[in-house]
């Protein structure tokens, strides 16, 4: 089975300043990693996912997370974060073998003042 | 457009009563996903199924039913066994590369009166 730790329940930062939000996992097999966003009272919508190949991968609103295997981790940044990046934020872990289930983290509130 | 759906998109329940969540999906996915979200426990997965007419519990099933008897349809129940069934409910089915990619309704928020 797999699991995922946020370690902040809440960050609260600048505007223009950098963000690190953390994730660490929890598998016995490989798996595929993701950030999930959501804004107030929606669903959930994808940010990045790593599956393979390269550890860093990017979102097209800036964001960026490094799959860590030795560290079981898979932080996500941004180097300047802007007040309409204020939402939740999710790390979700499954295993890559087909039908296992997809686990969410206890997310993240990520508020950005000016 | 090409979508997944619940409804209704607020509801209330008197306590001891059943009540079946709605959800909907046209993007011909198999794997269909309920989880439940409660203010700083994030997203706990209640039931999901990789196809028809076959499902798995997830980690707080206990007082929820579903049935997947058509590839588009997942619909939850949440029965009067449930004795904390207030909260905002997800439904999301699997697709995109390697099928990895959750696609999610827009929530259904539940209110025991």
């Amino acid at each position: 089975a797999q699991s995922v730790t946020q370690l902040d329940s809440q960050v609260p930062v600048f505007e223009e300043a950098p963000v690190e939000l953390r994730c660490n996992y929890s598998s016995s097999v490989s798996v595929y990693l993701f950030w999930y966003v959501q804004y107030p009272n929606q669903g959930l919508q994808l940010l990045l996912k790593y599956l393979s190949g390269s550890t860093l991968v990017e979102s097209i609103n800036g964001f960026e997370a490094e799959f860590n295997k030795s560290q079981t981790s898979f932080h996500l940044r941004k180097p300047s974060v802007h007040i309409s990046d204020t939402a939740e934020y999710f790390c979700a872990v499954s295993g890559r073998q087909a039908g296992t289930a997809l686990i969410f983290g206890k997310g993240t509130t990520l508020s950005v003042s000016s | 457009d090409g979508g997944i759906t619940q409804s209704p998109k607020y509801l209330f329940r008197k306590e001891g009563q059943n009540v079946t969540l709605s959800c909907e999906q046209n993007l011909n996915h198999d794997a269909m996903y309920w989880y439940r979200q409660d203010p700083g426990q994030g997203l706990r997965l209640i039931y999901y199924s990789q196809i028809v007419n076959d499902f798995q519990k997830g980690d707080i099933a206990e007082g929820y039913s579903v049935s997947r008897e058509k590839k588009e349809s997942f619909p939850l129940t949440v029965t009067s066994a449930q004795k904390n069934p207030t909260a905002f409910y997800l439904c999301a089915s699997i697709g995109g590369l390697k099928n990895t990619e959750a696609f999610f309704g827009q929530g259904t928020r539940l209110t025991v009166v």
